[in-house]
């Protein structure tokens, strides 16, 4: 499977506990996005990475959430302490390093806090 | 704030009629416009991408886009009670020049009654 990759599909958690998301970008390319989604709403951009780099995380919320993009591996959306309003939709993208190109989605993450 | 804007519909047409969906954008220097499908439940799915003045055509699927009105548009003709979905139309900041994170609207929801 070539697509953007994306586990878990969902994740219940407690609140106060710990949510990890993850994504492997399609084949060949090496940006990465994650967006979120509320029921009803539209896709709210979080942050935008390169391999070990953040270009753009201005849509995080300040605290409690975290992102990476190692070298090697998956990128992790990190959420601490969760809270029922973190319940909701994370969607993946990702897009090769060259030229005007569009966002190809991974499958998402429903995370549910409890 | 750079937004895109969307009528959330519910947008309804008879099977076989011509669909048409709107957007506006507020970042005038914008030079990439992308039209994504969502099914309830399921992750955006791109349909088309415009990058210049006038009409681009992929079968069933036209997108119109008009940068002097900051206006973006998608039609579907013959449509099919499998178009029935959310249109989401999205937006890449001209900040971000030819990559970077897209801006999306909330999305119209399409029903294509049989």
């Amino acid at each position: 499977n070539a697509g953007v990759m994306q586990n878990p599909r969902h994740l219940v958690r407690r609140r106060g506990q710990e949510a990890r998301l993850r994504c492997s970008p399609m084949k060949g390319h090496s940006h990465v996005y994650w967006y979120r989604q509320l029921p009803e709403e539209g896709l709210k951009f979080m942050v935008y990475l390169q391999k070990e780099n953040i270009i753009d995380e201005s849509g995080m919320p300040k605290e409690r959430f975290s992102a990476e993009f190692p070298k090697e591996g998956p990128s992790i959306l990190r959420i601490q302490q969760v809270v029922r309003g973190d319940s909701a939709a994370y969607f993946c993208a990702s897009s090769p390093s060259q030229g005007n190109s569009p966002l190809h989605f991974g499958n998402g993450t429903r995370l549910t806090v409890t | 704030q750079k937004e895109v804007e969307q009528n959330s519909g519910p947008l309804s047409v008879p099977e076989g009629a011509i669909a048409s969906l709107n957007c506006t954008y507020s970042d005038r220097g914008s030079q990439s416009f992308f039209w994504y499908r969502q099914y309830s439940g399921k992750s955006p799915e791109l349909i088309m991408f415009i990058y210049s003045n006038g009409d681009k055509e992929d079968g069933r699927f036209t997108a119109q886009l008009n940068k002097a009105s900051q206006y973006v548009s998608l039609l579907i003709r013959d449509s099919q009670p499998s178009d029935s979905a959310t249109y989401l139309c999205a937006v890449r900041p001209a900040v971000r020049g030819s990559q970077g994170n897209l801006i999306f609207g909330k999305g119209t929801k399409l029903s294509v009654k049989p």
